[in-house]
C-alpha cells in the first residue's frame, strides 16, 4: 500500500533556527505532493504544494520544499523559525492522481524561545 | 478561513446512536471529501463526493454512509456508534481535478461515550 512517512512525531528548534521537517513517500512515480499545517482547534491549511514543473516550492509564511525523485523526499524547511510556526504540520500525498490524499502521521513543531 | 463550513463544531453521544455531520463546500467547488482524524489511524481518507455523485471510497465502515444534495452541501451519516467513532472529521472541498488543493474546514469533534 501507498504510504507517507514523516521522520519525527516531534522535532524543537530555537527560535531564528532552522526548521527542517522530513517527507517521505513510496511510490516510482512521481504523485502529487502537499504540506499542511494545523493550529490547535483548528481545521488544515495548506502551506505549500508540488504537482509539476519547479521542484523547488514555495509556500506561505516562508516555508519552501524540495521535491527530490531520487530520494522520494518532500521535506518542509523555513530558514528562521518564529513562534508563531508552533503547529501540527502533515505531509499529504495524491497517489496517481487518484483524489484520495494519504496523510503521514504528522510532526508537532515546538519553537523555544 | 477557508469557506469550507461543518456542523455542529462539537457532537457528544452514546454507543449505538447515530449522527450526521453536515458540510457546506467552497463556492463553486464540485468536490466534497471526508476525513477521519484519531489518534489511533491518524488522517484517513473517507469518501469523496463529486457533484452529487459518489467518486472515490477509501477506508469508509459500512455503518458510515454519506450523500451530496443538489445545492453541493454533504452529509456523513454515522450510525450505530462505536467508542472508537471518537474523532475529528473534516470536511474539504475543491473545484479541481486532482493534484490540485483541497480546502479543509474546521472540523466535527465527535466524542462517543
Amino acid at each position: 500500500a501507498q504510504s507517507v512517512t514523516q521522520l519525527g512525531s516531534h522535532v524543537s528548534v530555537s527560535e531564528g533556527a532552522l526548521v527542517l521537517l522530513r517527507c517521505n513517500y513510496s511510490s516510482s512515480v512521481p504523485p502529487y505532493l502537499f504540506w499542511y499545517v494545523q493550529y490547535p482547534n483548528q481545521g488544515l491549511q495548506l502551506l505549500l504544494k508540488y504537482t509539476t514543473g519547479a521542484t523547488l516550492v514555495k509556500g506561505i509564511n516562508g516555508f519552501e520544499a524540495e521535491f527530490k525523485k531520487s530520494e522520494t523526499s518532500f521535506h518542509l524547511t523555513k530558514p528562521s523559525a518564529h513562534m508563531s510556526d508552533a503547529a501540527e504540520y502533515f505531509c499529504a500525498v495524491d497517489y496517481f492522481g487518484n483524489e484520495k490524499l494519504t496523510f503521514g502521521t504528522g510532526t508537532r513543531l515546538t519553537i523555544i524561545p | 478561513d477557508s469557506g469550507v463550513t461543518q456542523t455542529p463544531k462539537h457532537l457528544i453521544t452514546a454507543t449505538g446512536q447515530r449522527v450526521t455531520l453536515r458540510c457546506s463546500p467552497r463556492s463553486g467547488d464540485l468536490s466534497v471529501y471526508w476525513y477521519q482524524q484519531s489518534l489511533d489511524q491518524g488522517l484517513q481518507f473517507l469518501i469523496q463526493y463529486y457533484n452529487g455523485e459518489e467518486r472515490a471510497k477509501g477506508n469508509i465502515l459500512e455503518r458510515f454512509s454519506a450523500q451530496q444534495f443538489p445545492d453541493l452541501h454533504s452529509e456523513l451519516n454515522l450510525s450505530s456508534l462505536e467508542l472508537g467513532d471518537s474523532a475529528l472529521y473534516f470536511c474539504a472541498s475543491s473545484n479541481r481535478p486532482s493534484g490540485y488543493e483541497q480546502f479543509f474546514g474546521p472540523g466535527t469533534r465527535l466524542t462517543v461515550l
